[in-house]
């Protein structure tokens, strides 16, 4: 079955750690993105990647970091710098050139 | 820059009424807008995508329009179901940094009851 998976879907962490969340795809999409979305707010870009090695910042890029080694994988480092974790986030991915996005089932972030 | 508006913020209805959620965007020049589906706690599934030279779009149940002109778009569901309670979300692309990226609206969250 073609898809995006997400892991963990729920993580927990400390103030002052660094977490890092698992995106991969095995539906041969170029653009890769991660989203963060708060309660009765709309989705956030975070970062994006339309190609492997080559990633942007998108709106919200403050306290995470990425990486885009593999086609198929875009992990989400969330920082001690990230003032604010807490949240859903989302991972999504794309064909080059089209704007249908498939979304992952997402990770729930929590700071204790 | 681009901002999308989702009214209401939330609906119950019973079940078998026919309902519409409205969209509004401010950037016109759109050549699409996407409704997606999600669910408490899991990711958003699209259901329709309208292409700017369209004016409709229909999937079952689910019928979207799109008028660029006013800004607006509205996702009708027709005969609605207790299945039907999710959140409902819109997304116009706004070209940035020299790439489209989507704008989400904050969603509309519909219970439909039985």
């Amino acid at each position: 079955d073609g898809g995006i998976t997400q892991s963990p879907k729920y993580l927990f962490r400390k103030e002052g750690q660094n977490v890092t969340l698992s995106c991969e795809q095995n539906l041969n999409h170029d653009a890769m993105y991660w989203y963060r979305q708060d309660p009765g707010q709309g989705l956030r870009l975070i970062y994006y990647s339309q190609i492997v090695n080559d990633f942007q910042k998108g709106d919200i890029a403050e306290g995470y970091s990425v990486s885009r080694e593999k086609k198929e994988s875009f992990p989400l480092t969330v920082t001690s710098a990230q003032k604010n974790p807490t949240a859903f986030y989302l991972c999504a991915s794309s064909r080059q050139g089209t704007d249908t996005q498939y979304f992952g089932p997402g990770t729930r972030l929590t700071v204790l | 820059k681009q901002e999308v508006t989702q009214i209401p913020a939330a609906l119950s209805v019973p079940e078998g009424e026919n309902l519409v959620l409205n969209c509004s965007f401010t950037d016109s020049a759109i050549y699409n807008l996407q409704w997606f589906r999600q669910d408490p706690g899991k990711g958003l599934t699209s259901l329709l995508l309208i292409q700017s030279s369209q004016r409709e779009q229909t999937s079952g149940r689910l019928n979207a329009s799109l008028d660029k002109s006013s800004g607006r778009s509205t996702l009708y569901i027709a005969a609605s179901q207790p299945g039907d309670s999710a959140t409902y979300l819109c997304a116009a692309p706004f070209f940035s940094g020299g790439y489209n990226k989507l704008i989400f609206g904050a969603g509309t969250r519909l219970a439909v009851h039985p």
